[in-house]
């Protein structure tokens, strides 16, 4: 089983949709989460870190559950510039991150 | 400031030929990371260094990769004898980790996608 499973989609949604992505991970002892974006052929960034109180950053939304071990992005208003692969990140004691395979959004007009 | 940089960009070998790949972190981030990335796979960790602590080598998939770290700074990634499998994209991270430990943004170079013929 990976450590951190992501629905690969593609999820296609029109502009203005919400549309949520779930992600599990295996290590209970896991300490923090992130959500990373990477466009087609570039390097991941930093989306925004999850809190196990939720947080919220414009348009994006992050939940943890730690009990089921899952966290979500919720985005709204979707614009085509969401459009990319949206990458579930978990630290799981190590220094380094832990991935997951991504979650392909694509926004049509 | 300079982001995180690598070179080459590309990198066309042969298959049994070296690579030699470099990251250059961004100035004053004391840990790097060296992860690959494998077409429509996500990141698989290779190794890490933080300060002059030993590194990290759990993830070195063969004792044909080796990494080292010169002046705390920039980093070579070195394959041997390179195989077709190795094609991927050789991602380098940067961090600057707080004296708590936490685990701090990565920020991530452009890759070096090499390519194994």
């Amino acid at each position: 089983r990976k450590e951190v499973e992501q629905d690969p989609g593609p999820f296609n949604v029109p502009e203005g949709a919400t549309v949520a992505f779930n992600c599990t991970y295996s290590n209970s002892a896991s300490q923090s989460f992130f959500w990373y974006r990477q466009d087609c052929r570039k390097e991941p960034k930093l989306l925004m870190s999850v809190y196990s109180s939720g947080n919220e950053d414009g348009r994006f939304t992050a939940q943890l559950n730690r009990a089921s071990q899952y966290i979500s992005l919720l985005i709204r208003d979707s614009k085509l510039s969401d459009s990319a692969t949206y990458l579930c990140v978990v630290n799981t004691g190590r220094r380094a991150l832990t991935f997951g395979s991504g979650t392909r959004l694509q926004v049509q007009p | 400031g300079a982001g995180v940089s690598q070179s080459p960009s590309n990198k066309v070998t042969e298959k049994g030929k070296d690579v030699e790949l470099r990251c250059d972190p961004i100035s004053g981030h004391t840990a790097l990371y060296w992860y690959r990335q494998s077409l429509g796979q996500g990141l698989e960790f290779l190794i890490y260094f933080q300060g002059n602590s030993a590194p990290d080598k759990s993830g070195l998939p063969s004792d044909r990769f080796s990494a080292e770290r010169t002046g705390g700074s920039v980093s070579t990634l070195t394959i041997q004898r390179t195989q077709q499998e190795d094609s991927a994209v050789y991602l380098c991270a940067s961090s600057l980790l707080t004296s708590g430990g936490s685990t701090d943004t990565q920020y991530f170079g452009p890759g070096t996608r090499l390519t194994v013929l």
